[in-house]
C-alpha cells in the first residue's frame, strides 16, 4: 500500500473557526510532512516530523498547529486563519528520516482549504 | 544550502515527439535529486530519483533522467510524449542531513495531439 490519505478533501472555514486536517499512511514511513501549495506554485514546506517528533518548523504562524499522535497519523490544527491561508494543503511521508534521507516522498491528494 | 532551478515555465511538444524538461541545481555536497509530477487537483506523484551510481535513471511511465555533475543538471526526458503526460512537473533536490527537499518552481508540460 503506497497511499497517503487526507481528510477532508475540501474545507471552507471562517476566520474564527477551529478545524483540523488529517493525514494517514500505512507504509511504515517515519518522516511525515505538511506542505502548503498555491495554484501552479511549488509546495512550501511547513512542518516535518521525524520519528513522531517535530524536527522542522519553517517559521509557520502559530495559527497552524501540527500534531503527530503516532507513526501513521499526522494532524494540522487550524485556528483564526486569514483569507491568504486559502490553499491546497498537502501531506507527505517518506521512508527515511534523519541523516540518511534518500527516500522519495509520497504525497496525499491534499485538502483544498478556503478561508472566508 | 540547496537550490534548484527549472528555467522553463512552459514546455510544448507534439504527441509522439521526444520531450525534455530541464532542471539545474546548486548544492554544497552530493545531491539527491527527484522528479515529481502533479496532475490537476491532485497531490505530487514520484517519478524517479538519483542517489548515486548510473547517471541515467529510469522511472515511471517511460520517463528517464540524466544526472550530469559537471553541468549540475538533472533533465527529465521521454522518447515519445503522450497527451496524458500533460501536467506540472517539479524537480527537487535534497542534501544529506538537510532534513527537507527544495522544489523548483515547476514546468507545465503540454502535449498536443
Amino acid at each position: 500500500d503506497t497511499e497517503v490519505t487526507q481528510t477532508p478533501k475540501h474545507l471552507v472555514m471562517g476566520m474564527t473557526n477551529k478545524k483540523s486536517l488529517k493525514c494517514e499512511q500505512h507504509m511504515g514511513h517515519r518522516a511525515m510532512y505538511w506542505y502548503k501549495q498555491k495554484a501552479k506554485k511549488p509546495p512550501e514546506l511547513m512542518f516535518v516530523y521525524s520519528y513522531e517528533k517535530l524536527s522542522i518548523n519553517e517559521s509557520v504562524p502559530s495559527r497552524f498547529s501540527p500534531e503527530c499522535p503516532n507513526s501513521s497519523l499526522l494532524n494540522l490544527h487550524l485556528h483564526a486563519l486569514q483569507p491568504e491561508d486559502s490553499a491546497l494543503y498537502l501531506c507527505a511521508s517518506s521512508q527515511a528520516a534523519g541523516t540518511a534521507e534518500m527516500g522519495e516522498q509520497y504525497f496525499g491528494p491534499g485538502t483544498r482549504l478556503t478561508v472566508t | 544550502a540547496q537550490s534548484v532551478a527549472q528555467p522553463e515555465d512552459q514546455v510544448n511538444v507534439a504527441e509522439g515527439n521526444p520531450l525534455t524538461v530541464k532542471c539545474t541545481y546548486s548544492v554544497s555536497g552530493n545531491p539527491y535529486l527527484f522528479w515529481y509530477v502533479q496532475y490537476p487537483n491532485r497531490g505530487l506523484q514520484f517519478l524517479l530519483k538519483y542517489i548515486t551510481g548510473d547517471n541515467l535513471v529510469k522511472g515511471s511511465y517511460g520517463f528517464e533522467a540524466e544526472f550530469n555533475k559537471s553541468q549540475t543538471s538533472f533533465h527529465l526526458k521521454k522518447p515519445s510524449a503522450l497527451v496524458s503526460d500533460s501536467a506540472l512537473y517539479f524537480c527537487a533536490v535534497r542534501v544529506p542531513g538537510a532534513g527537507k527537499s527544495t522544489f523548483g518552481d515547476g514546468t507545465t508540460l503540454t502535449v498536443k495531439p
